[in-house]
């Protein structure tokens, strides 16, 4: 049973490009969730999925980030335009969707510089 | 709306010591629960520890513990026996049933030799 796989590692970029994400959830995990990570804050909430349907976005998913998880099992995070304020860690997770905890697992994130 | 505080930035403890990571939350729903993760300089945020809000026993796992203190609004972690390995970052985290985590801003832990 392998982890939740994310790449890139790393992705430096310049500014007003577009760059993608990808994540492999642990297989059967019916649930993906999409966090961002500053420097000296805890993640914070982006998007999840269950399965192929995005039920929840937070406010701070603006028009240029888009999410997708076409298949219900790897999803892709696309910034388009990308701004200096985008440089973060972003962590993806997933966890089983079927039981009423649900425990997030998570991969080692994309750590994204725009210069 | 819920929110995490942990209110320790960084904290130092000697190897073989126990230390204890403070956490409140805030919530008015009466079903949720509380989690622990510890981020190394890898990235990666490992799950450590689990308390659901009806558990009546306080969670453990191997070497840490979760102090629940319901009526305080409290879930510190324990670590017993530190070891140099355990140096990371730690967050606290709740949710309410299925929902999405709520992160704290996290403790920056340092285990001295």
């Amino acid at each position: 049973d392998t982890g939740v796989s994310q790449d890139p590692r790393h992705k430096i970029t310049k500014r007003g490009q577009n760059v993608t994400f990808r994540c492999d959830p642990i297989s059967e995990h019916n649930r993906l969730y999409w966090y961002r990570q500053t420097l000296g804050q805890g993640p914070e909430f982006l998007t999840y999925f269950q399965n192929e349907a995005q039920l929840e976005k937070s406010r701070l998913l603006s028009d240029r980030f888009s999410a997708e998880r076409p298949k219900g099992s790897f999803s892709t995070l696309e910034i388009q335009r990308t701004e200096q304020g985008d440089s973060a860690m972003y962590l993806c997770a997933s966890s089983p969707g079927s039981g009423a905890v649900e425990k997030l697992f998570f991969g080692s994130g994309t750590q994204l510089s725009v210069l | 709306a819920q929110k995490i505080t942990q209110t320790q930035p960084g904290m130092f403890v000697q190897e073989k010591e126990a230390v204890t990571l403070d956490c409140t939350y805030d919530t008015s729903d009466p079903s949720y629960g509380l989690f622990w993760y510890k981020q190394p300089s890898s990235g990666e945020m490992i799950f450590l520890i689990y308390q659901g809000s009806y558990d009546q026993q306080n969670a453990t796992e191997g070497r840490y513990s979760l102090n629940f203190q319901k009526a305080r609004k409290s879930a510190n972690l324990v670590i017993s026996a530190s070891q140099l390995g355990d140096s990371a970052m730690y967050f606290c985290a709740m949710n309410r049933g299925s929902e999405k985590l709520v992160f704290g801003k996290g403790t920056k832990l340092t285990v001295n030799p």
